[in-house]
This record gives C-alpha cells, structure tokens and sequence, in this order.
C-alpha cells in the first residue's frame, strides 16, 4: 500500500525559498504513475501546483510557474518541491499526491499533509 | 481559471439521499472528479471520471455529469458521511486544474 509523507519546515520568512519533500513509501516512483503537490487554504480552498511523471515530465501551473519547481531523486523515491520568493499567500496545507498516470487527472491517494507558514 | 460553483452546505436526514452539485460552464464536456475530506484529514477520491468509483468506496457514492452541472449522489447517508466534498476538473484549454470550493454534507 503506498503512503506518502511531507517533511520540510513549518515555517518559512517572507522571501526565503520553501522547499518541502515527500517520501514514498510502497511504491516506486519511477515505475509509474505521476506525482502531484496540492495546497489548501481556508481563503484560496484546494491549489494543484505541479506534477513530475515518472518519467520525468513536469506540468506547473500557470500562476506558479515562475516561482515553483517540482523534482524526483530516485534513488531515495523522493518528490520535492521548491517555491521561491515565499509570501504570506503561501501559507497553506501542501499535500503530495500520487496521479494515476500522465493523461489522468485525478489524485490517489493523498499524503497527510504540512502545514507552511510563511512568516517573520 | 476555470469557476466551479459548489453549495456551501447540504444536509440530510440518515437514510436519505444527498446530492451535491458542481456547477461549470459546459462541465458535462470534462470528467469530474469527487473529494472527501474529514475534519483534519487528507482528501480521499470517492468518484473519478464522472462516475467511476476507486476499490473500498461504497456503492452508495456515485456521480452524473451533464451540460453545465456535475453531481455527486450519496445514496442512504451515513453519519460517517458527515464530510467536506470537493468536485475538480483538469481544464486542458487554461492548463490548469480546477477545485470548487467544497460543500459541508451535514447529516441531521
């Protein structure tokens, strides 16, 4: 049964780079299947913000696409994600998820979840 | 992006059947996918493509898509349906993907 847990630092200052990483467990990352990361906000609701296919591939989205960059290391069956220049907009819950594949859109399962807070 | 509009609230007596809405302009032409979130808990899929169910989801959960409103139909509701729902799309014109902004199924 695959799981998938986010680490990285709860908070983060205004401008600093948030980096968070999601260990998978129970499955091989570059088997198959996409890897997503989603963030929550109780004003914004649910944000996808950047997918990496098993292969490699990388979709962000447009009003992010500046500032995030998605990643994979193999070796250790990681997913990570960068977001540069951090504002307080980015405080949010970042979930990693798995995608059932590159042309699917639709996430299972979901990690637990951190929480970032993104100030000074 | 792409605008989802979901009611903020539905509730429902035990037993009876829930239908939450998802409104989009022409949804019927993109597969909607269905979210179940918990009070501190991840979002679990119940519905993918329109009306398909992932394994270990009851067959009470299904989901119909048509024109410019998608629904998600729980059928003789549960207290342990007590949740946040979630519709969302994948919108290939804007590249980008698409959350409504939840309803609250309270069960009476």
């Amino acid at each position: 049964q695959v799981q998938l847990q986010e680490s990285g630092p709860g908070l983060v200052r205004p401008s600093e780079t948030l980096s968070l990483t999601c260990t998978v467990s129970g499955f091989s990352i570059s088997t198959s299947h996409s890897w997503g990361w989603i963030r929550q906000t109780p004003g914004k609701g649910l944000e996808w913000i950047a997918t990496i296919s098993h292969t490699g591939s990388t979709w962000y989205d447009p009003s992010l696409k500046s500032r995030a960059t998605i990643s994979a290391n193999t070796s250790k069956n990681q997913v990570a994600l960068q977001l540069t220049s951090a504002t307080a907009s980015d405080t949010a819950v970042y979930y990693c998820a798995r995608v059932p594949a590159w042309e699917l859109h639709w996430i299972d399962p979901w990690g637990q979840g951190i929480l970032v807070t993104v100030s000074s | 992006s792409y605008v989802l509009t979901q009611p903020p609230s539905v509730s429902v007596a035990p037993g009876q059947t829930a239908r939450i809405t998802c409104g989009g302009n022409n949804i019927g032409s993109q597969s909607v996918h269905w979210y179940q979130q918990k009070p501190g808990q991840s979002p679990v899929v119940v519905i993918y493509d329109d009306n398909d169910r992932p394994s270990g989801i009851p067959e009470r959960f299904s989901g119909s898509n048509s024109v410019n409103t998608a629904t998600l139909t729980i059928s003789r509701v549960e207290a342990g349906d007590e949740a946040d729902y979630y519709c969302q799309v994948w919108d290939s014109g804007r590249d980008h993907y698409g959350f409504g902004d939840g309803t609250k199924l309270t069960v009476l």
